[in-house]
């Protein structure tokens, strides 16, 4: 079967500091790969999807940038964040071909930014 | 731009009843939808789905209802229970192209015992 797994769950970060959260899934090849914000009792807004290695698509402009450097494994980055990065990150999969098939969810991370 | 959107922000209902969680979509193409539940600090969890070729699909304690004429997805859970409170969002396919799935905002379900 396959997993998605998030780390870290929850981060606490100061204005200005650099973010890498990452995203791996097990079971699966040549997954579909997503980046969602969720802010605090709102809607998913994507911001970044992949459909291969090294193919990133963005959604909004924005203080983030994603990278896909191997099969399985997505991550989400930023040189200095901003106090409108706080929210929930959360990383979804899908099987591969056309992105708007069923996507799975990771547990999230929390950040927090101060 | 063409988007998912739900009737109601919040659901209150008595442990055993029935809910009716429902959700609108302006997108006429669109030729799969899918039900989410979210529980407080937690990922989206895939609940059940439906294709634009049915109008009903059933899993256990629940059934997902597609109304392709007026645009209308719903969500029914039978002998709701205190673990089914959580928030509810619809999805759709836009089918087309490269599209990715368009979320709804969601709706908070509260079941009380």
């Amino acid at each position: 079967s396959q997993t998605i797994h998030q780390w870290p769950a929850t981060l606490v970060q100061p204005v200005g500091s650099p973010l890498s959260l990452e995203c791996t899934v097990e079971g699966t090849s040549n997954p579909n790969l997503y980046w969602y914000r969720q802010a605090a009792g709102r809607g998913l807004q994507l911001l970044f999807y992949s459909v291969g290695i090294g193919q990133i698509s963005s959604e909004v402009p924005q203080n983030l940038s994603a990278s896909r450097p191997q099969d399985r494994q997505f991550i989400l980055s930023s040189k200095k964040l901003l106090l409108s990065d706080s929210g929930f990150y959360l990383c979804a999969w899908s099987v591969a071909g056309f992105p708007g098939e069923t996507q799975y969810f990771g547990p999230g991370t929390r950040l927090l930014v101060l | 731009g063409e988007s998912v959107g739900l009737h109601l922000p919040t659901l209150s209902v008595q442990e055993g009843d029935n809910s009716i969680i429902n959700c609108a979509y302006s997108n006429s193409a669109s030729d799969y939808f899918i039900w989410y539940k979210q529980e407080s600090g937690k990922g989206p969890q895939f609940i059940i789905d439906i294709r634009s070729n049915m109008d009903k699909r059933q899993g256990q304690r629940v059934t997902v209802l597609l109304n392709k004429t007026v645009k209308h997805l719903s969500l029914q859970i039978a002998a709701t229970q205190p673990g089914d409170s959580a928030v509810y969002f619809c999805a759709e396919n836009p089918n087309s192209g490269y599209s990715t799935l368009t979320f709804g905002k969601g709706t908070m379900l509260l079941v009380s015992p």
